[in-house]
């Protein structure tokens, strides 16, 4: 089975300052791995994914997340926040193969101060 | 840029009706899923759907529950005795391949 954790439930940053929102992950086969964000009232966007291609995924709006099989992570990073990044973001695992389910975190909220 | 749209995007009910949620999933996708978020919980799988069937399904996804291709663009989820429990915001979903396009929710409130 997986399961994924997202280590912080809220993270506050200052816009211009890095975003890092960490997620490790447990699973018995080679993981898929995404980031989705939820701004309010809107659905969940894909972020990006991992799929055992490179180690280090980019993804939209500035975003990009590295897998580290050793330390099962896979942290979200963004170099500058802007105050359009404030949302909830999901930290999501799909493993178990020949299954299409997936297995989200419980989400860390964003939030961008001026 | 094509989207999978929901409605409604609220429902209330009383406990015991049936509700029937309704998606349009992105046209040429051929999975289809609904997940549901009870408020301050997790994101949870309830069913895939593949070829006009059932491809997977959780515990969550007992009896009381069905999806339906009913024509070319729909796809539903129908909750037959609705319970106090059930409310949640339910998020239909589609793919292709691997990643999952999801739709804006449906939140049922169940009184």
């Amino acid at each position: 089975a997986q399961s994924v954790t997202q280590l912080d439930s809220h993270v506050s940053v200052s816009e211009g300052t890095p975003v890092l929102l960490r997620c490790n992950y447990s699973s018995s086969y080679s993981p898929s791995l995404f980031w989705y964000v939820q701004h309010p009232n809107k659905g969940l966007q894909l972020l990006l994914k991992y799929t055992s291609a490179a180690t280090l995924v980019k993804g939209i709006n500035g975003f990009e997340a590295e897998f580290k099989k050793s330390e099962t992570s896979f942290h979200l990073t963004k170099p500058s926040a802007h105050m359009s990044d404030a949302a909830e973001y999901f930290c999501v695992v799909r493993t178990d193969t020949g299954r299409r389910a997936l297995t989200f975190g419980s989400g860390t909220r964003l939030q961008v101060q001026p | 840029e094509p989207e999978v749209t929901q409605t409604p995007s609220h429902q209330v009910t009383q406990m015991g009706q049936e509700v029937i949620l309704r998606c349009v999933p992105i046209s040429n996708h051929l999975y289809f899923y609904w997940y549901r978020q009870i408020l301050g919980q997790k994101v949870e799988f309830l069913v895939s759907f593949y070829n006009n069937e059932i491809s997977e399904k959780s515990e969550i996804f007992d009896d009381q529950f069905s999806v339906e291709r009913p024509d070319g663009s729909n796809f539903t989820l129908k909750i037959r005795s609705t319970k106090l429990e059930d409310s949640a915001m339910y998020f239909c979903a589609s793919s292709v391949q691997i990643e999952q396009y999801f739709g804006p929710g449906t939140r049922l409130t169940v009184t």
